[in-house]
């Protein structure tokens, strides 16, 4: 089945102590990404990827870092979290045919930052 | 900066009505538009997809038009039913390599039986 799996579903954590969600997609595509979503504001871009080895930063990247290293993984990483990144996470991917072609997204992370 | 709009934010509606989803974008080099529902506290789940050169899509009982000079696209949704309640977004990709994706704070639709 194709599809975009992330980990964990849920994660409860405390100011500083570093993260990392992971993110994995089965289907070869060459675009990943991430996104955040909160009440009021919709989802907003953390960052995105092309390929291995290149990300860029979407409208939202502070406090965050992604690598590529492999095309079917992406995670994202937050090195010191705060209270103000308690959010709905949710990875995405698609095919980059033709300017890009449909995301699928994963089933959400929702984190709480103590 | 591409900035999506849309409205009405909340529409309910009873079971059977046709109704119209509007999303507007102030930029209109766009190489796609994609709709989504969400549903409470769930993930994303894509509708229609849009590319520029196209003037409508259509699903089932969803149809997507796209004007890109006016910065518009709605969706539209015949005898609608008390499972189509959700949330609706629409997200534009821009063009010329640059793949930085905005998404619309969404409309929430309520079908009543």
């Amino acid at each position: 089945e194709a599809q975009v799996t992330q980990n964990p579903r849920y994660l409860i954590t405390v100011t500083g102590k570093k993260l990392t969600v992971t993110c994995s997609q089965n289907m070869n595509h060459e675009y990943m990404s991430w996104y955040r979503q909160d009440p009021g504001l919709g989802l907003r871009q953390i960052y995105y990827s092309m390929n291995v080895e290149v990300t860029d930063k979407g409208d939202v990247p502070e406090g965050y870092k992604v690598s590529r290293k492999e095309k079917r993984n992406f995670p994202l990483i937050l090195e010191s979290p705060s209270p103000n990144q308690t959010s709905l996470y949710f990875c995405a991917s698609s095919p980059l045919f033709a300017g890009g072609g449909t995301q699928y997204f994963g089933p959400g992370t929702r984190l709480l930052v103590l | 900066k591409q900035e999506v709009t849309q409205i009405p934010a909340a529409l309910s509606v009873p079971e059977g009505e046709n109704l119209v989803l509007n999303c507007s974008f102030t930029d209109s080099a766009i190489y796609n538009l994609q709709w989504f529902r969400q549903d409470p506290g769930k993930g994303l789940t894509s509708l229609l997809l849009i590319q520029s050169s196209q003037r409508e899509q259509t699903s089932g009982r969803l149809n997507a038009s796209l004007d890109k000079s006016s910065g518009r696209s709605t969706l539209y949704i015949a005898a609608s039913q008390p499972g189509d309640s959700a949330t609706y977004l629409c997200a534009v990709r821009p063009g010329g390599g640059y793949q930085k994706v905005t998404f619309g704070i969404g409309t929430k639709l309520q079908v009543i039986p």
